[in-house]
């Protein structure tokens, strides 16, 4: 079955940088376009970026263009996303998610998550 | 790129129908038939019930369905089950290549 595993959330100091890992496993990974989605503490949930399924295109939110970078590395079956020049609103539950079919902005499978806290 | 507006919560009895509204921009859900609606029980991963405003994915029950008008796009449930009680979130393309999502609706059954 499809399984989506993040990894690398903690606390880091504003600033600081963090590498959040998405573990995929169950399908062909290197079929499908991935996304980041996180979720603030109270808040709703705000779409972060997008690779495609080759790691051709790459799409990401204004509230961290130029700050996080998604990447994939297919042989790995896993997704990345290196943010830097972390701020206190970029805490957060970080979300990678599968892409629906052949579709680009729905998602079928997403993982549980990984905390980010920054502070100081 | 602001969050598209949801009512924080809505209910009804078994067996009633309910509506979801999302409301967006000309920039997003006016613009494009790219609206989708999820299902999400508190500790279970969000569930995709609708995409392209009004399609249904293999396995979600026809008692759930979209429509859009303008900018505001909808989800009705018809048909109350217990078990449809749950968060319901929409989300929308937009002009900039980017999504946005929801706040989130509460259903209560």
């Amino acid at each position: 079955q499809v399984q989506l595993v993040e990894s690398g959330g903690g606390v880091v100091q504003p600033g600081g940088s963090l590498r959040l890992s998405c573990a995929a496993s169950g399908f062909t990974f290197s079929s499908y376009g991935m996304h980041w989605v996180r979720q603030a503490p109270g808040e709703g949930l705000e779409w972060v970026a997008f690779i495609r399924y080759d790691g051709s295109n790459k799409y990401y939110a204004d509230s961290v263009k130029g700050r996080f970078t998604t990447s994939r590395d297919n042989s790995k079956n896993t997704l990345y996303l290196q943010m830097n020049n972390l701020r206190g609103e970029d805490t957060a539950v970080y979300y990678c998610a599968k892409v629906y079919d052949d579709t680009w902005g729905y998602f079928d499978y997403w993982g549980q998550g990984t905390l980010v806290t920054v502070s100081s | 790129q602001s969050a598209l507006t949801q009512p924080a919560s809505v209910s009804g009895s078994r067996g009633q129908s309910i509506t979801i509204s999302c409301t967006g921009t000309s920039s997003d859900v006016g613009a494009y038939n790219y609206v989708s609606w999820y299902q999400h029980h508190p500790g279970k991963a969000p569930k995709l019930m609708i995409y392209d405003v009004n399609k249904r994915p293999s396995g979600v029950s026809n008692r759930f369905s979209g429509s859009k008008s303008g900018n505001t796009a909808s989800l009705t449930v018809s048909g109350l089950q217990a078990e449809d009680e749950a968060d319901y979130f929409c989300s929308s393309y937009t002009s900039s290549n980017t999504l946005v999502f929801g706040g989130g609706t509460k259903l209560t059954v």
